[in-house]
């Protein structure tokens, strides 16, 4: 079963609109952390921004906010008047914890594209 | 200050070869990790490396290995390469372990390796 799913591989936005990219994780964990990092052509993941589980005030950073649902499960990133710099792929993130170990498990990503 | 760099950014490979990429972590950085992202596959964890000891390992077989040097350098091998592979290996530096406390992840651009 997929432990974090991004249902959009997609979107297009036009130009200074809000965009929201979808994100669901499936965790038993009760301590756990969410992160969401942006990846352009040039490879290197860009870390954004970090909600933590027990956190209770959505986190936000700049045009970034997390809007954290935690009985649906759900960690969407908000991104507030896109730019053309923003198309990118986008990936959410959760903290595992298993048998001691931490890693970060990542979804599938998001291909968004901003139109000028 | 610098950024994490992945050496080389390209390279090209045959099948049965064997190939060694390496990583220096941001300065004051302990903790290193790797990751191979994939399109069918995605980001997967690799191994994560703090004072020269191998912490915590995904689920990759023996033919990928890892080391740390003193001065927090890392190197990744992958032996007998086949054509799965080919992939952008990523370096992620951290200051301390337990890779994900806060978000503090830096990555490099990463590593692309393509397998004849």
């Amino acid at each position: 079963a997929q432990k974090i799913t991004q249902t959009q591989p997609g979107m297009f936005v036009q130009e200074k609109e809000a965009v929201t990219l979808d994100c669901t994780y499936d965790t038993s964990d009760p301590s756990y952390g969410l992160f969401w990092y942006k990846q352009p052509s040039s490879g290197e993941m860009i870390f954004l921004i970090y909600q933590g589980s027990y956190d209770q005030q959505n986190a936000t950073e700049g045009r970034y906010s997390l809007n954290f649902q935690k009985a649906r499960k759900s960690a969407n990133l908000v991104i507030s008047a896109s730019q053309l710099g923003d198309s990118a792929m986008y990936f959410c993130a959760m903290r595992e914890v298993n048998f001691g170990n931490e890693k970060l498990t990542f979804g599938t990503g998001t291909r968004l594209t901003i139109i000028p | 200050k610098a950024g994490v760099t992945q050496t080389p950014r390209y390279l090209i490979k045959t099948r049965g070869q064997q190939v060694t990429l390496s990583c220096s972590p941001i300065s004051g950085h302990r903790s290193v990790s790797w990751y191979q992202q994939t399109p069918g596959q995605g980001l997967q964890f690799l191994f994560e490396y703090f004072s020269e000891t191998q912490r915590n390992k995904g689920n990759f077989p023996g033919r990928f290995s890892g080391r740390q040097f003193s001065n927090s350098r890392s190197e990744m091998n992958v032996s007998t390469l086949e054509l799965g592979d080919s992939a952008l290996y990523l370096c992620a530096s951290s200051l301390s372990p337990g890779l994900v406390a806060s978000g503090e992840l830096f990555f490099g651009e990463g590593s692309r390796l393509t397998v004849l």
